[in-house]
């Protein structure tokens, strides 16, 4: 089956646009999460949704990140004003349900966005 | 969630078991340790979980201590398609965010 999917693959923005990563998570899947994946480093979170409902945006470093699931399925994260230190690879990632023993999230491939 | 210390790389031979150690001395009683991976250029794939319990499925072994505060995971017959990097995080069953730390770079050679 199909599974999480985002885009685009890649983007490459002037400092100081806006940019929109939108992410299709698999179908029915509750939760949605995003991270953020710089160079060499591991995934660090930003935000989660479950169904339409924002329930932790802790992650989002500055008030130019902004994300969005208005209908519960596909997902928008912009950010406003891009600087260099936005330059990453954001991660979409889905969880069908919400389970106290099971946490197994299914991640897209990412947007490698690159702020010039 | 409890913090995990995991070596920054290994190395195994195609066809050996391949061993990932990670330390998570200060997990609590309601901590599970997960298991994701990340090949490179892919996004994080789940790999296996347990709570105190060894676990296995068709991927992995993981092996917990009985003090809980260690666990290795057990890749059988390492293939080069393995290589990737391995994450082990400590997580409690009513959080939902994952912390993932930097891993263990593994690389499986012929």
């Amino acid at each position: 089956g199909a599974g999480v999917s985002q885009s685009p693959r890649y983007k490459v923005a002037k400092r100081g646009q806006d940019v929109a990563l939108r992410c299709d998570p698999i179908s029915g899947h509750v939760s949605l999460f995003w991270y953020q994946q710089a160079l060499g480093q591991g995934p660090e979170f930003l935000t989660y949704f479950q169904n339409e409902a924002q329930l932790d945006k802790s992650g989002l470093p500055s008030d130019r990140f902004f994300a969005e699931r208005p209908e519960g399925s596909v997902s928008t994260l912009k950010i406003q004003r891009t600087q260099q230190e936005d330059s990453a690879v954001y991660l979409c990632a889905s969880r069908p349900y919400r389970s106290l023993t099971d946490n197994e999230q299914f991640f897209g491939p990412g947007t490698r966005l690159t702020v010039l | 969630d409890a913090k995990t210390t995991q070596p920054p790389s290994m190395d195994c031979a195609e066809g050996r078991a391949a061993n990932l150690p990670c330390n998570h001395s200060t997990i609590s009683g309601n901590e599970y340790v997960y298991w994701y991976r990340q090949i490179h250029s892919q996004g994080p794939q789940y790999i296996i979980h347990g709570l105190k319990n060894n676990e296995t499925n068709e991927m992995a072994s993981l092996i917990i201590t009985e003090d809980r505060k260690s666990s290795t995971l057990i890749l059988p017959h390492a293939t080069l398609r393995d290589t990737a990097v391995y994450y082990c995080i400590v997580i409690s069953g009513t959080a939902s965010k994952l912390t993932f730390g930097t891993g263990t770079r593994l690389q499986v050679t012929l």
